[in-house]
């Protein structure tokens, strides 16, 4: 597989689940994001990490939980999540956040659906 | 008043047409600024990338940025129905990927055949 992929693509929970949204990068980059696509809203940042490390919490509820075990693989843990939480979450990659301008490369998506 | 402004649409228009598609911004530090084309049940994929204010051309698109209006555009020259997609602007501040990319809520272009 190439670029970034995302796992599973669509997904329907619970309020009192607990799910786990995964992402792989195959590009040998050193930063993996999420980010929260909401309809008629902009993408949202929800957490950065750089070669493994997060930098980045964009004041996101403690009910999503990031993991970032090494630079290729990213997961994103949900539980009890509210029926607002609903959106497409993307997974996204770049070579060095420090440079500026950073182009980053997206996967697929999730599409999440909270009953 | 928000980061980046960007016209929801749908915007529709004949195949072979011009399109102009349009953002602004309010914070000045920005410096990077690209565009991305999202399809249908996809995630978004870098089309143009500009760095300060200038044009930039690649085929049928053209990006523009003008800092001092702090106001960025995309021109697609001869529109295809394959052109139909939503259209992200998106930018960042010098040494700021970190931050990761300020968006705006992107526009829906639908070219008809």
């Amino acid at each position: 597989e190439t670029g970034v992929t995302q796992t599973p693509r669509h997904l329907v929970m619970g309020m009192t689940n607990k799910k786990s949204l995964k992402c792989e990068q195959h590009l040998g980059h050193n930063a993996m994001y999420w980010y929260k696509q909401s309809a008629k809203k902009p993408l949202e940042l929800m957490f950065v990490y750089n070669f493994k490390e997060q930098t980045e919490n964009n004041s996101v509820p403690s009910r999503f939980s990031p993991e970032c075990p090494n630079s290729s693989h990213l997961f994103l843990h949900l539980h009890t999540l509210q029926p607002e939480d609903s959106a497409l979450y993307l997974c996204a990659s770049s070579q060095d956040p420090s440079a500026g301008g950073e182009t980053q490369y997206f996967g697929p998506g999730t599409r999440l659906l909270v009953l | 008043q928000k980061e980046v402004e960007q016209d929801p649409g749908p915007l529709s228009v004949p195949e072979g047409a011009i399109v102009s598609l349009n953002c602004t911004y309010s914070n000045s530090a920005f410096q990077y600024f690209m565009w991305y084309r999202q399809y249908s049940r996809k995630g978004p994929e870098l089309l143009m990338y500009t760095y300060s204010s200038g044009n930039k051309e690649d085929g049928r698109f053209t990006a523009q940025v003008d800092k001092s209006s702090k106001y960025i555009s995309l021109f697609i020259r001869d529109s295809q129905p394959s052109d139909s997609a939503t259209y992200l602007c998106a930018m960042s501040a010098a040494g700021g990927g970190a931050d990761g990319l300020t968006f705006g809520k992107g526009t829906h272009l639908i070219i008809q055949p």
